[in-house]
């Protein structure tokens, strides 16, 4: 089945860049998000990439997709301390189940 | 309202008793999912409902668990004889497409569930 896999903790410092990180299995992944989860909130999605770019800028995030590695990186620039939260990769294909599958979440803790 | 919204939001249970969850979409939305996530984890997909159909139920982990949408708008979910490893967050998501949308999900808050 399909297996998504992250880093479990990131800490930088307010205005530093943060690389998140993930990896997945499924060769036939059609999207690829990143979603972000604050305390005692819902997952708000950030943004996706469709799986036949490389790259997608976002202003203050950029998403690079390495297909043939199954590598997904989210970048943000100047990270703020409203950046603090958890981060999680998913994604779906047309195959298969058609819902997302979500990796276990990257926590980001930025350091004013 | 604007968003989807689940009821109740937290929800504290005894082992072996009966609980339903309740999930409102955002209106217009015809893709309904179930996920659940523990501690420490990633969402993990239970079911997905495709107006009043569940086009996919293959992440209920046992036949305690079942979910309906009779109307095609609110979901409910069900749990029977619950387990202590039952407790986690029950998240709820809409979209307004199904099958081969661009995947964008909304979601709720959450029920927290705690079986005792």
């Amino acid at each position: 089945g399909e297996d998504v896999e992250q880093s479990l903790f990131l800490s930088v410092r307010e205005g530093d860049s943060s690389v998140i990180n993930c990896t997945y299995t499924d060769s036939s992944s059609t999207y690829l998000y990143w979603y972000k989860q604050e305390p005692g909130a819902g997952l708000q999605l950030l943004t996706y990439i469709f799986s036949n770019m490389d790259m997608k800028q976002d202003q203050r995030l950029t998403v690079l997709l390495n297909k043939k590695d199954k590598h997904l990186s989210l970048r943000i620039a100047d990270t703020q301390t409203g950046d603090s939260a958890i981060y999680f990769c998913a994604e779906i294909s047309d195959t298969g189940r058609r819902a997302l599958t979500f990796g276990s979440g990257t926590r980001l803790q930025v350091q004013p | 309202g604007a968003g989807v919204s689940q009821t109740p939001s937290n929800k504290v249970t005894e082992k072996g008793k009966y609980v339903e969850l309740r999930c409102d979409p955002i209106s217009g939305h015809t893709a309904l999912y179930w996920y659940r996530q523990s501690l420490g984890q990633g969402p993990e997909f239970l079911i997905y409902f495709q107006g009043t159909g569940a086009a996919d139920d293959s992440g209920l982990p046992n036949d305690r668990f079942f979910a309906v949408r009779p109307e095609g708008s609110v979901s409910t979910l069900k749990i029977q004889r619950t387990e202590r490893g039952d407790s986690a967050v029950y998240l709820c998501a809409s979209s307004p497409k199904g099958q081969g949308n661009t995947g964008e999900l909304f979601f709720g808050e959450g029920s927290r569930l705690t079986v005792l």
